[in-house]
Order: C-alpha cells, then sequence, then structure tokens
C-alpha cells in the first residue's frame, strides 16, 4: 500500500507571495493532519480535516488555512508568505475509526524555504 | 494543558550497547502515548505506541517503551544499538477525551550511535 505522499517536496518562494502543499493520504485514510516543523519551535499542529471539515485548528494565523476533498486528499495554502514560514510542512494521515484511536503515519514532508 | 519533555537533547552510546530515550508527559486524564523516528530529510516513521494494556510496548526495529503512570514517563529503549538507529526521536501524546487527532510532541533527541 503506497504510503502519505506530499507535493511538491521542496519549495522557494519570496516574502508576501503564497503557497499551495498537497497532501494524499494512505488509500482508505480519511484523516489528514498538518504539522509544521523548525528547528526553533519543533513540531507544531496546524489542523486536522477529517470528511471534508476542518476538526481541530492550532495556534497559528489565520494566513495559513487548509481544506479537504471528497477522494481524502488535502491541501494546504500559506498566504502572504513571511521568513517566518520557512520549515518542514508535515502531513499526517489516519484511518479514523472513532472511539479507536488510529495511529498516523506521516509523509516526506515539503520543505518550504522564504527568501 | 497538554506537554511532553524529552529532557536530553542528544544520546550517544556504543553500539550493541543498550539506549535509552526519555519522555515524560503531562495531560488530562489518561493519554495515548507514541513515539516516532525522524531520519534526515524524511518524514516522521512510527514505531510504537500505548493506547491501553501491557506497560511495555514492543515496536518496530526492536525497539519498545515502558508506560510508567505513576512517573508519567514513556521511555523508548532498545537492548542493543545499531550505527542504523542514528536518527532524531520524537514522543508524543494525545489526551484520551481529546477529539481531535492533534498529537503534541516533544523536542526530539537525537540518538547518536558510534561504530
Amino acid at each position: 500500500k503506497a504510503g502519505v505522499t506530499q507535493t511538491p517536496r521542496y519549495l522557494i518562494k519570496t516574502r508576501g507571495q503564497q503557497v499551495t502543499l498537497s497532501c494524499s493520504p494512505i488509500s482508505g485514510h480519511r484523516s489528514v493532519s498538518w504539522y509544521q516543523q523548525t528547528p526553533g519551535q519543533g513540531l507544531q499542529f496546524l489542523f486536522e480535516y477529517f470528511s471534508e471539515t476542518q476538526r481541530n485548528k492550532g495556534n497559528f494565523p489565520g494566513r495559513f488555512s487548509g481544506r479537504q476533498f471528497s477522494n481524502s486528499r488535502s491541501e494546504m495554502n500559506v498566504s502572504t508568505l513571511e521568513l517566518g514560514d520557512s520549515a518542514l510542512y508535515l502531513c499526517a494521515s489516519s484511518l479514523r475509526t472513532d472511539p479507536t484511536y488510529n495511529e498516523q503515519f506521516f509523509g516526506p514532508g515539503t520543505r518550504l524555504t522564504v527568501l | 494543558a497538554q506537554s511532553v519533555a524529552q529532557p536530553e537533547d542528544q544520546v550517544n552510546v556504543a553500539e550493541g550497547n543498550p539506549l535509552t530515550v526519555k519522555c515524560t508527559y503531562s495531560v488530562s486524564g489518561n493519554p495515548y502515548l507514541f513515539w516516532y523516528v525522524q531520519y534526515p530529510n524524511r518524514g516522521l516513521q512510527f514505531l510504537l505506541k500505548y493506547i491501553t494494556g501491557d506497560n511495555l510496548v514492543k515496536g518496530s526495529y526492536g525497539f519498545e517503551a515502558e508506560f510508567n503512570k505513576s512517573q508519567t514517563s514513556f521511555h523508548l529503549k532498545k537492548p542493543s544499538a545499531l550505527v542504523s538507529d542514528s536518527a532524531l526521536y520524537f514522543c508524543a501524546v494525545r489526551g484520551v477525551m481529546d477529539s481531535s487527532y492533534k498529537l503534541i510532541f516533544g523536542s526530539g533527541t537525537r540518538l547518536l550511535v558510534r561504530p
């Protein structure tokens, strides 16, 4: 079974631009979560989508947004990029068969560099 | 508030020796606990989880972890380290009563196994 895929793997943008990152979960997984990883702040939760609905949102400004499509693929968008947005953005998918907790499987990430 | 502490930035061990990577947590109610490993330029790989049941959990690549409720700890262990175990290790927690799939991660511990 194919793992979580993220595109693109690397991205270079300039301040003020916007960017869209894509995540395809493992087949059959309906939950997609996004995390930001930086050397200073570590791994921080951005948001989770399940059945096309945002279930939870982390403490990030409104410039960070996301959505999920009917096939469970997800995109996240960052508008008006700032230098501090440079990070590895990780996507994780899970079966999410509540109430049982299912572990999350991570993709390889998208490395975003803002110049 | 939920939190995870990994008190050691780096752990050094000789190949063939046992290794321990420490993790303590704080969460309201019972926890779900996880260990992930990250290799350079890669996403996070799931190692093991504690949901309920036996306090000693066995996972991938010969790793195991012991859940200690009284000490709120979930230390990762391996009886005999390999050079290929050298990587960045993350402990994560989610509250049982939490409705989201948000994981709170520790700051990570770099494991260096010398030949």
